[in-house]
């Protein structure tokens, strides 16, 4: 089975475009969650999908904004992006909505924002 | 809100020997989750264990172990036998029940030395 899939493994991106990244989750898995790692705040959840719906959202600005598909696949988008952006995006799935406790994570999205 | 603290940025163990990991977390939960999270350099979350808190008994997997005292709010990392393989950041996670995302901490660089 393959494992979640996150594309593009690396991205550069300049201060005030957007960005789109995608996570294609385990076959079978309906919830896939995104987390933002950087150095100083370490690791912090964005938002998680199941089933198309949003279930929680994390304390970030509205300029962050996700999306699910019915096929499970999810993408997030930043738009306006700020300096402070630049992060490794990972995305997480799990079976279904009560199985948080088995995530299994991407490799995740590097986005530098120059 | 939950926090969670790891207070060594940083450790190093000679290879084959026994290395321990501390974590302490702050909730007013009296049922929930622990768990330890592996990041290599290739950035891939995996989970190593988890531990559920109304289990009195300390979770293993083969040469992983935890030290869980649940009045003290500590859930500690024992790794025997290390090995190169296990060179990496080392996370530990909280969370609330299954239906709520995992609460971090910043990590501990673990490096095992040949």
């Amino acid at each position: 089975k393959a494992g979640v899939t996150q594309t593009p493994r690396y991205l550069i991106k300049t201060r005030g475009q957007q960005v789109t990244l995608s996570c294609s989750p385990i076959s079978g898995h309906r919830s896939v969650s995104w987390y933002q790692q950087t150095p100083g705040q370490g690791l912090q959840f964005l938002f998680e999908y199941f089933s198309e719906t949003q279930r929680n959202k994390g304390n970030f600005p509205g300029r962050f904004s996700g999306r699910q598909f019915s096929n499970s696949r999810s993408e997030m988008n930043v738009s306006t992006l700020e300096l402070g952006d630049s992060a490794l995006y990972l995305c997480a799935s799990s079976p279904d909505r009560t199985t948080n406790e088995k995530l299994f994570f991407g490799s995740g999205t590097q986005l530098s924002v120059l | 809100a939950q926090t969670v603290t790891q207070s060594q940025p940083e450790m190093s163990v000679q290879e084959a020997e026994t290395v321990t990991l501390s974590c302490t977390y702050d909730t007013s939960e009296s049922n929930y989750y622990l768990f330890w999270y592996k990041q290599p350099p290739s950035r891939q979350m995996i989970l190593v264990i988890r531990q559920e808190a109304y289990k009195q008994q300390n979770a293993t997997e083969n040469r992983f172990s935890v030290n869980f005292q649940k009045a003290a709010k500590s859930f500690s990392l024992k790794i025997s036998d290390s090995q190169l393989g296990d060179t990496a950041m080392y996370f530990c996670a909280f969370m609330k029940d299954r239906n709520t995302p995992l609460v971090f901490g910043k990590g501990t660089r673990l490096s095992v030395i040949a």
